[in-house]
């Protein structure tokens, strides 16, 4: 079975400092994806970053990275700078090639940057 | 522009009767659809899986007389909850996925049963 953990349930950041939120996934599927998804408190979900199990190596896209950690199955998102509009609800999620696109979430970490 | 609707973004009803909530994907056609509901500051629930043409696939314990989905169309999936009760009230999201692994999300539905 595939499970996905995020243990931090909230964080906070003072405005401009980096910020680094947990993410660990369990499957015995050997190709895999993972992904950082944003939810502001509107509801739609923002996509920030993916990593493929196949990766060397660790994806960035702008202020974020995604430290891929295989051997201890751990994704975790890494925002540079952070910024006001950062507060929001932070999922981490894996969908398997064996699972028909199907994409599992953890629980979510709730950011709060502080001016 | 948006890639994938929802309509409604918002509904009350009241409790017995059915709602009905479309995903529509706008760009591309859609070879499977899914659906999750989330409730307030919880994680996103994956109810079930709808490919176009043929019925859908749903979770271990989502009943699936009571969520009906219809994936009519390679754009257009539509969820029916019936006889909706106030414990039904939650965020519902629709995630599209087309070719070559491309995938978007709704902007989801708010669904208020009183």
């Amino acid at each position: 079975a595939q499970k996905i953990t995020q243990t931090q349930p909230g964080m906070f950041v003072q405005e401009k400092e980096a910020v680094t939120l947990d993410c660990t996934y369990d499957t015995s599927d050997q190709s895999y994806g993972l992904f950082w998804y944003k939810q502001p408190s509107s509801g739609e979900m923002i996509f920030l970053i993916y990593q493929g199990s196949y990766d060397e190596q660790n994806a960035t896209e702008g202020r974020y990275s995604l430290n891929f950690q295989k051997a201890r199955k751990s994704a975790n998102l890494v925002i540079s700078a952070s910024q006001l509009g950062d507060s929001a609800m932070y999922f981490c999620a894996m969908s398997s090639y064996n699972q028909g696109g199907k994409l599992i979430f953890g629980q979510g970490t709730e950011l709060s940057v502080k001016p | 522009g948006a890639v994938v609707s929802q309509h409604p973004s918002r509904v009350i009803c009241k409790s017995g009767t059915s709602v009905k909530i479309e995903c529509r994907s706008l760009d591309f056609q859609a070879t499977t659809m899914f659906w999750y509901r989330q409730f307030p500051k919880k994680s996103l629930m994956l109810m079930a899986t709808s490919n176009e043409g043929s019925k859908a696939t749903y979770e271990q314990g989502v009943e699936k007389d009571k969520f009906l989905i219809n994936h009519a169309s390679l754009t257009l999936s539509t969820l029916t909850v019936t006889s909706a009760h106030p414990e039904d009230s939650s965020f519902y999201i629709c995630r599209v996925q087309g070719d070559a692994d491309t995938q978007y999300f709704g902007p989801g539905t708010r669904l208020t049963v009183l």
